[in-house]
């Protein structure tokens, strides 16, 4: 079946390091999407990226990191240099304007 | 302001209730989003709509491209109703990105 797949669907952090998620969509979308969510507020965007091997900074994207080298693929890195990282992401894709987006299950990162 | 305005926040009914979640949102649009989120996180597409009415089920969700406002509602809601449920709007210009509004969180008793 088609769809997204985040990972993993937990994550700690000490202080200070780096980590990565993961985001992969076998639903040969050409759009994709980091969101962060915290409580009590709506998604925000933290980058997109409309085709493989280019992305654009959202709302939000002070201290993360993204590369598309394939277009199954859509890595965040969260850096030292985020302030608050801890919340809960979401990767999305989607076929274009006005079509429908789809969702990952999200990955909670708690920074310990 | 928020360019999409959920109401209510807050939404506790009795099983059976019909249910109405509304969304005003201020930019120009090329659709509208109905998600719902479950307590996992994980977020699941229930709609998306231009234009008129779409019905799926138990939901049903309206748009008013004219008075810039959507609704989402539930008939003969159940406790597995019980979710935030999330407007989100694509814009008309450059790339497809959705703005949200904060959800609604929707209980229902049984």
């Amino acid at each position: 079946d088609g769809g997204i797949t985040q990972s993993p669907k937990y994550l700690f952090r000490k202080e200070g390091q780096n980590v990565t998620l993961s985001c992969e969509q076998n639903l040969n979308h050409d759009a994709m999407y980091w969101y962060r969510q915290d409580p009590g507020q709506g998604l925000r965007l933290i980058y997109y990226s409309q085709i493989v091997n280019d992305f654009q900074k959202g709302d939000i994207a002070e201290g993360y990191s993204v590369s598309r080298e394939k277009k199954e693929s859509f890595p965040l890195t969260v850096t030292s240099a985020q302030k608050n990282p801890t919340a809960f992401y979401l990767c999305a894709s989607s076929n274009g304007r006005g079509r429908e987006a789809f969702f990952g299950q999200g990955t909670r990162l708690t920074v310990v | 302001k928020n360019e999409v305005e959920q109401s209510p926040q807050n939404l506790t009914a009795q099983e059976g209730e019909f249910i109405t979640i509304n969304c005003s949102y201020s930019v120009g649009i090329s659709a509208l989003h109905w998600l719902q989120q479950h307590p996992g996180g994980g977020i699941v597409s229930l709609f998306m709509l231009s234009s008129g009415k779409k019905k799926h089920g138990r939901l049903i969700a309206t748009i008013n491209i004219q008075e810039k406002h959507s609704s989402l509602h539930i008939t003969a809601s159940h406790p597995r109703d019980s979710a935030v449920y999330i407007c989100a709007v694509s814009g008309d210009q450059g790339a497809q990105k959705l703005v949200f509004g904060q959800g609604t969180r929707l209980t229902i008793n049984p």
